[in-house]
């Protein structure tokens, strides 16, 4: 398995905190990506990075910022949490670009009340 | 644009029959597919993967799929499934050229295998 961490694994918080999840590897790839998991949605890219202190955005990034000070942590900020939120965060890292085979972290299951 | 279609939501087999599970893409570009597969609050492992080398992929665990650009299809199959298959599969796009785009993703199959 690839190397990658998340943390926390579950969290429970309240509408309008503050809540930032951690993804961590240790396999040195340069491309780290995060997404949410919803019923009937698959999964959908939130934000990714392509380097350190590069980052751009997915298809759902609103309400979601991302940094990345290292090559092995990225990670996601909800600024004002809402319950549509919700989600289950999953982590991916790859070596190359959208091409490569990402390999996916253990997930994160964020409750937003 | 890529997209991906899972034409089925839930498929149920029998141990020991045939999986086959449908997937069609649209992309503009000559794409990368890919299957993973989801087990229950588990992280997604990659099944296989098609990058324009051979058209018939072999995966782990018996899996296969067909790159057919005709029919811009790329559905999954095993000859005899086992209980351990039971999970969700998700079929996914990624286009060459488009940068640093990630993947787009289907909506899921969920598999039952019936004893």
């Amino acid at each position: 398995d690839a190397g990658i961490t998340q943390s926390p694994r579950h969290k429970v918080t309240e509408t309008g905190t503050p809540v930032t999840l951690r993804c961590h590897q240790t396999e040195n790839h340069r491309y780290m990506y995060w997404y949410r998991q919803d019923p009937g949605h698959g999964l959908r890219l939130i934000h990714y990075s392509y380097g350190v202190k590069d980052t751009d955005k997915g298809e759902v990034s609103d309400g979601y910022s991302v940094s990345r000070s290292k090559t092995e942590d990225f990670l996601l900020t909800l600024e004002s949490a809402t319950s549509s939120q919700t989600s289950v965060y999953f982590c991916a890292i790859s070596e190359a670009g959208s091409t490569d085979t990402q390999y996916f972290g253990p997930g994160t299951r964020l409750t937003v009340l | 644009a890529q997209s991906v279609t899972q034409l089925d939501s839930h498929v149920s087999v029998s141990e020991g029959t045939p999986v086959l599970l449908r997937c069609n893409y649209s992309s503009s570009y000559s794409p990368s597919l890919f299957w993973y597969v989801q087990h229950p609050n588990k992280g997604l492992q990659l099944l296989l993967k098609y990058t324009s080398a051979a058209t018939l992929v072999k995966g782990i665990n018996g899996f296969e799929a067909e790159f057919k650009k005709s029919e811009t299809s790329f559905h999954l199959t095993k000859p005899s499934a086992h209980m351990s298959d039971a999970a969700e599969y998700f079929c996914v796009v990624s286009e060459a050229y488009t940068g640093r785009r990630a993947l787009t993703f289907g909506s899921g199959t969920r598999l039952q295998v019936q004893p």
